[in-house]
Formats: structure tokens, C-alpha cells, sequence
């Protein structure tokens, strides 16, 4: 079982470059979500999605897009990174989009801007 | 501002020792969940507690919801050096928002 795939695992960005983070998920999960993780503040939510071709803004969406056309895909797009987007970024999926659902996270993608 | 306030931020135990973790909100959640995260992974759920009062035992630990459901604790009872990392307290209402988290350190 692949569960939740995030690639890449690493990543170094230059400020002003643009990148995609990659999240799939294999279990036919309606609701998937980003959040990035940093010393202190624990996981925070930038961008949600409750099904293909529906998404919404989560705690801190600046500087981030997401599109979700298939179940499967849930993309994560920095515009122009910045140095304040540097962070572990975790995307998470889960049957259904209620709050007692288990949501299923993947290894994360540590991403660095200098 | 966190929606969920976990206490402490740090605790550093001995083995066998038994300890408290708290997660507080002034919002009330449908339900609260409790995961555990090890370094270079992302978090596992634990637990989901649903009903205000709510008791739930998982081996040697025991998580509680509060009466209003603004509130959650973690207890660990004789604790192990397997139970060192991450504990993070989850809830919301139209999303699912996590606590800072409070990290465990079980020294042998």
C-alpha cells in the first residue's frame, strides 16, 4: 500500500524561483490537505480540497495555489518562493472531509530558500 | 494565535514515570483527534474522542475529552522510551487545524 506520496523529499529554491510539490494519494480518499510545519508552531493549514475540482484556503494560503483535478492529485504550487516559505510541508488525505475521519499523512517534503 | 493550545511545549521524563499532556481551545470541536509524529515522518493518528467526557484507552495511554469539548488530555502511564516524540492534538470544525504539539523525551 503506497497511502500518501509526496515527492520530492527535499528541496533547495532559489528566492524568486517557482516550484510544484507533488502529493498523490492511492486510497480513493475524497478530502486532502496541505500543511507546512515549523519549530513551534506545529502543522498549519494552507490549502484544503473536499473532492476533484473543489478547493478552499486553509490558515496561510499566501504565496500558494493548489488545483485538484483527480481524486488522486493534490499539487502544491509556489508562486515566487521566499525565505519565509521555508518549511516542512506535509500533505494529508482522508475519506471524507468530517472532522473524526483519520487523516493519512505522507513523509513530507523539507524545502529550503535561500 | 493557535486555535489549540497544547501544554507543556517540552517534557523530559525518566522511564516509568507517568505524565500529562494538555490540549485547550476556547472553541468547542465536534471531536478531537490525537496523533503522534517520529522525526522524518508525518503524524499517525492515536485516538479520535467524540463525546464530551469521553474516556478512551489505548494500552498505557488514556485520553479524556472535556465536558463543554474545548478541551483534551493525554496520560501515559509508565512511559517508555517508544513513546518519545510528537504528540499533537487535532480539531475543527470546517477543517481539521493542529495543535504546536508537545514534544516527549523518555530517557531510559
Amino acid at each position: 500500500n503506497a497511502g500518501v506520496t509526496q515527492t520530492p523529499k527535499f528541496q533547495v529554491l532559489k528566492t524568486g524561483q517557482s516550484m510544484t510539490l507533488q502529493c498523490a494519494q492511492d486510497m480513493n480518499h475524497e478530502y486532502m490537505s496541505w500543511y507546512r510545519q515549523d519549530p513551534g508552531m506545529g502543522l498549519r493549514l494552507i490549502h484544503y480540497s473536499v473532492g476533484a475540482g473543489i478547493t478552499d484556503q486553509g490558515e496561510v494560503p499566501n504565496g500558494y495555489n493548489v488545483s485538484r483535478s483527480t481524486t488522486e492529485d493534490f499539487p502544491l504550487r509556489l508562486l515566487s518562493a521566499a525565505p519565509s516559505q521555508t518549511s516542512v510541508y506535509f500533505c494529508a488525505s482522508s475519506y471524507t472531509f468530517y472532522r473524526d475521519t483519520e487523516a493519512f499523512f505522507g513523509q513530507g517534503t523539507r524545502l529550503t530558500v535561500v | 494565535t493557535q486555535l489549540l493550545e497544547q501544554s507543556p511545549q517540552f517534557l523530559s521524563i525518566q522511564e516509568g514515570e507517568n505524565l500529562t499532556v494538555y490540549c485547550n481551545s476556547s472553541s468547542v470541536f465536534s471531536s478531537l483527534q490525537w496523533y503522534r509524529q517520529e522525526p522524518g515522518e508525518g503524524p499517525v493518528l492515536l485516538v479520535t474522542v467524540v463525546t464530551g467526557g469521553e474516556v478512551k484507552k489505548l494500552k498505557r495511554l488514556t485520553f479524556q475529552f472535556g465536558d463543554a469539548r474545548k478541551d483534551s488530555s493525554l496520560h501515559i502511564t509508565a512511559a517508555q522510551p517508544g513513546d518519545t516524540g510528537l504528540y499533537l492534538c487535532a480539531g475543527g470544525n470546517n477543517d481539521m487545524r493542529f495543535g504546536a504539539g508537545t514534544r516527549l523525551t523518555v530517557k531510559p
